[in-house]
């Protein structure tokens, strides 16, 4: 149990559409960051968000988009949901400080599109 | 940029027998450096993670790694294997900074045969 929650688990969507996924972050960190992990490959970082603000993005479109709540919390949006953007979406909560601090994971949200 | 190379995407041991789990990095930077554990559908757990000082690390369930600078390498040991080890497992790595972010490796799976 690492204090990440992570909603809905599994979704299926229509390509084209649009999709929210939400998290709640660890008591007591303010930072919280998004990967991608599609099947059988390690996951790969979205964005980063420190807060409120996004302060790291990957190598993903301007159509992943987030926010990150007062309260830390955070959602994950993204629109023309296409073929590929089927994966497992984890998202990660640190509290601020040196590189070294644990990184928690949430057991993240299934995404399909059809 | 960094990266990471997990050397064999499965590996197969008896119970009992060592578990070695390859893991090398490439930084041009001192890395802080990770192994996660995923079970089947669920998110990462932190096994152990190396930030500085000793370079011999231990981890939960009786996992230990070493980071050795002069082979950028960062193996995952255990001396016995037991059923319940049977998952994949993620090497990752972090630089310093305000980023946080981990670049995974693409993972190993470990069988555990009786």
């Amino acid at each position: 149990e690492t204090g990440v929650t992570q909603s809905p688990t599994h979704l299926i969507k229509t390509r084209g559409q649009q999709v929210t996924l939400r998290c709640s972050s660890q008591s007591g960190h303010n930072t919280v960051s998004w990967y991608q992990q599609a099947l059988g490959q390690g996951p790969q970082f979205i964005f980063q968000y420190y807060r409120e603000e996004e302060n790291g993005r990957g190598n993903f479109p301007p159509r992943f988009s987030g926010l990150q709540f007062p309260n830390y919390s955070s959602e994950l949006n993204v629109n023309a949901l296409e073929l590929d953007d089927s994966a497992l979406y984890l998202c990660a909560s640190s509290t601020d400080g040196y590189s070294g601090n644990t990184i928690y994971f949430g057991e993240g949200s299934w995404l399909t599109v059809v | 940029a960094q990266s990471v190379t997990q050397l064999g995407s499965h590996v197969s041991v008896s119970e009992g027998a060592l578990v070695l789990l390859r893991c090398n990095y490439s930084s041009s930077v001192p890395p802080y450096l990770f192994w996660y554990v995923q079970y089947p559908n669920q998110g990462l757990q932190l096994l152990l993670k190396y930030t500085t000082g000793a370079t011999l690390v231990k981890g939960i369930n009786g996992f230990e790694a070493e980071f050795k600078k002069s082979e950028t390498s960062f193996h995952l040991t255990k001396p016995s294997a037991h059923m319940s080890d049977a998952a994949e497992y993620f090497c990752a790595v972090r630089v310093g900074g305000s980023n946080y972010k981990l670049t995974f490796g693409k993972g190993t799976l470990l069988t555990v045969n009786p």
